[in-house]
């Protein structure tokens, strides 16, 4: 089945320095990947759709200059915390679809523990 | 407003005990699917259903979609303890996957 690796796993950085996530689909190809932000035991609150070779969607109420999406090929998209700060901790986890495969389901990364200091 | 309600948030029960997780919703969604996440792991599927009425069942778990496609339920048979973790709906709207709110369920051995 479709496989979508997520790294790092986890990061520590300092407050005011940038994290960068990588997302990649490995064995089919994403023109949409998306990024969802989660608090523990809650659900996952989407962020943005990362759009290949184009600009990111944004959901109302995510800072565009603070989390930065990148979608540079059919297979990675990396989402980059800029001068990141303790609220910034938190859950990120990446998401495509294979519309190849045979289910309407989306793959999700094993997700980012990011912890600011 | 959230598009899917999931019901009950919180769920822990005895292993051996049956149980069933709702997800509701005012729209109507083409399919849906579930869920199961454990803590630092990401969302694994489940299960997708797409036809109004359609009953799926994966070993102790039964899956229903609603006859007008708008809700959708879990129903877990003699849980197990492995069977812990946070259950999740989620539909395609505009789209993107919009998830409900969840429900952690914890199976006490």
């Amino acid at each position: 089945g479709a496989v979508v690796s997520q790294h790092p796993s986890w990061v520590i950085c300092k407050s005011g320095t940038s994290v960068k996530i990588e997302c990649r689909s490995l064995d089919f190809q994403a023109t949409t990947m998306f990024w969802y932000r989660q608090f523990p035991k809650q659900s996952l609150m989407l962020m943005a759709t990362s759009n290949e070779g184009s600009k990111a969607t944004y959901e109302q109420g995510v800072e565009k200059d603070k989390f930065l999406i990148n979608h540079a090929s059919l297979t990675l998209s990396t989402l980059t915390v800029t001068s990141a700060h303790p609220e910034d901790s938190s859950f990120y986890i990446c998401s495509a679809r294979d519309y190849g495969g045979s289910g309407y389901g989306y793959t999700f990364g094993s997700g980012t523990r990011l912890t600011v200091v | 407003t959230q598009l899917l309600e999931q019901s009950p948030q919180f769920l822990s029960i005895q292993e051996g005990e049956n149980l069933t997780v709702y997800c509701n919703s005012s729209s109507v969604f083409s399919s849906l699917q579930w869920y199961r996440q454990e803590p630092g792991e990401g969302p694994v599927l489940l299960v997708t259903v797409v036809t109004g009425g359609e009953v799926k069942k994966l070993k102790r778990l039964t899956f229903q979609f609603g006859d007008a496609r708008k809700d959708s339920s879990l129903h877990i048979t003699a849980a197990q303890p492995g069977d812990t973790g946070l259950y999740l709906c989620a539909g395609d709207w505009a789209g993107k996957s919009t998830f409900g709110d969840g429900t952690t369920l914890t199976v006490k051995p």
